[in-house]
């Protein structure tokens, strides 16, 4: 039983290129949930979605970030033009069925410097 | 904002019982009270939650008072690999809104 996957689990960025985060939920999981961790911080909410919908993006930056979760592959979480202040671990999340009973398995996350 | 109140760090000698408190008086009728700890830089794990009743299974219990103001996430027998951040959380049943509010959480420092 493989749980949430991400890839890659390290990523390099200049400033100013694009970052694309990938996530494979857990077999059976239809809800996906992206949070960001600044270092020294804690766990940030950022966007909640299930296949080819986007049901809460309230902790999303408003600009130069979006996520997709598509009916086929990975969810994805871009990051256009990055900035030093995105340097960050992102994680993943995924349940069965919307959150509240079911609760959320993360994965390993993925750390994203930007140099 | 956290919904919740955890003391910021404790200490538990290797082979004891680690007993986490967790304050959360604004809870509402239909919020779970979850738990979950992050191991370093890992991603976070889940542990156990709760709603009314007492929980239990192979990782910790949960216990809830009767006014589910309060509960405590017990480790029966502590062991080095389980000094981590443990986070409280509580979090409402059929709502649109996905996201786990983690607060500061308490650090657990298990002690040989």
């Amino acid at each position: 039983n493989a749980g949430v996957m991400q890839n890659p689990r390290h990523l390099v960025r200049r400033r100013g290129q694009e970052a694309r985060l990938r996530c494979s939920p857990m077999k059976g999981h239809s809800h996906v949930y992206w949070y960001r961790q600044l270092p020294e911080e804690g766990l940030k909410f950022m966007v909640y979605l299930q296949k080819e919908n986007i049901i809460d993006e309230s902790g999303m930056p408003k600009e130069r970030f979006s996520a997709e979760f598509p009916k086929e592959g990975p969810s994805i979480l871009r990051i256009q033009q990055v900035v030093r202040g995105d340097s960050a671990a992102y994680f993943c999340a995924s349940s069965l069925a919307g959150t509240g009973v079911y609760e959320q398995y993360f994965g390993p996350g993925t750390r994203l410097t930007v140099t | 904002d956290a919904k919740t109140t955890q003391p910021p760090s404790m200490d538990c000698a290797e082979g004891r019982a680690a007993n986490l408190p967790c304050n959360h008086s604004t809870i509402s009728g239909n919020e779970y009270v979850y738990w979950y700890r992050q191991i370093h830089s890992q991603g976070p794990q889940y542990i156990i939650h709760g709603l009314k009743n007492n929980e239990t299974n192979e990782m910790a219990s949960l216990i809830i008072t009767e006014d589910r103001k309060s509960s405590t996430l017990i480790l029966p027998h502590a062991t080095l690999r389980d000094t981590a951040v443990y986070y409280c959380i509580v979090n409402a049943y059929g709502g649109s809104q996905g996201n786990l509010i983690f607060g500061k959480g308490t650090k657990l420092s298990v002690k040989p």
